[in-house]
């Protein structure tokens, strides 16, 4: 079945350590989207792209780094410059230039930082 | 830049009964998307419905519909029949058409809770 693998479903960071959360994707999708969520904030942007080997950075993108070198693959590092980083973690993809698709999201990352 | 409102942080419903929930948004664009997403307690994302602002007939999906008035830049959302699966958070979401900022926007969501 054709969808969107996030990677892990829980993890947990200690204080000053980067991690990396993956984001798979197996529609054949030029877009991929990070976005985090905190209660009563709704869904914020960190990073996006549009194609392979490009990426523009969203409305919260300090602090979180991405790459994009396969079609499929969209990860997302946290760094320790991310001051508050526990949150919940979603990833999203769509078909590009086709905007009444919206998008497909996966089922998320939970990051505590311990 | 676009923004979205949700004006109803949550909301509670007898079973059986009808309820809306609503949504405002701000763009200067007179062409664009607008969606609303559920996400139930599993915090899967899942589409509900989904309205392109050139078309004026109000978008319909079995027991949930809209009400979108361009004009006043709201679109509503209004669940008939409600049984206890619609309980989860639902989010308004705006996107644009314009090449490059084709990007969702979304607002803060409401947590709607279903009373059987």
């Amino acid at each position: 079945d054709g969808g969107i693998t996030q990677s892990p479903k829980y993890l947990f960071r200690k204080e000053g350590q980067n991690v990396t959360l993956s984001c798979e994707q197996n529609l054949n999708h030029d877009a991929m989207y990070w976005y985090r969520q905190d209660p009563g904030q709704g869904l914020r942007l960190i990073y996006y792209s549009q194609i392979v080997n490009d990426f523009q950075k969203g409305d919260i993108a300090e602090g979180y780094s991405v790459s994009r070198e396969k079609k499929e693959s969209f990860p997302l590092t946290v760094t320790s410059a991310q001051k508050n980083p526990t949150a919940f973690y979603l990833c999203a993809s769509s078909i590009g230039p086709l905007p009444g698709y919206g998008y497909t999201f996966g089922s998320g990352t939970r990051l505590t930082v311990v | 830049a676009q923004t979205v409102t949700q004006s109803q942080p949550e909301m509670s419903v007898q079973e059986a009964e009808t309820v809306t929930l609503s949504c405002t948004y701000d763009t200067s664009e007179s062409d664009y998307y607008l969606f609303w997403y559920k996400q139930p307690p599993s915090r899967q994302m899942i589409l509900v419905i989904r309205q392109e602002a050139y078309k004026q007939q109000n978008a319909t999906e079995n027991r949930f519909s809209v009400n979108f008035q361009k004009a006043a830049k709201s679109f509503s959302l209004k669940i008939s029949d409600s049984q206890l699966g619609d309980a989860a958070m639902y989010f308004c979401a705006y996107r644009s058409i314009i090449q490059g900022a084709q990007k969702l926007v979304f607002g803060q969501g409401t947590r709607l809770t279903i009373n059987p």
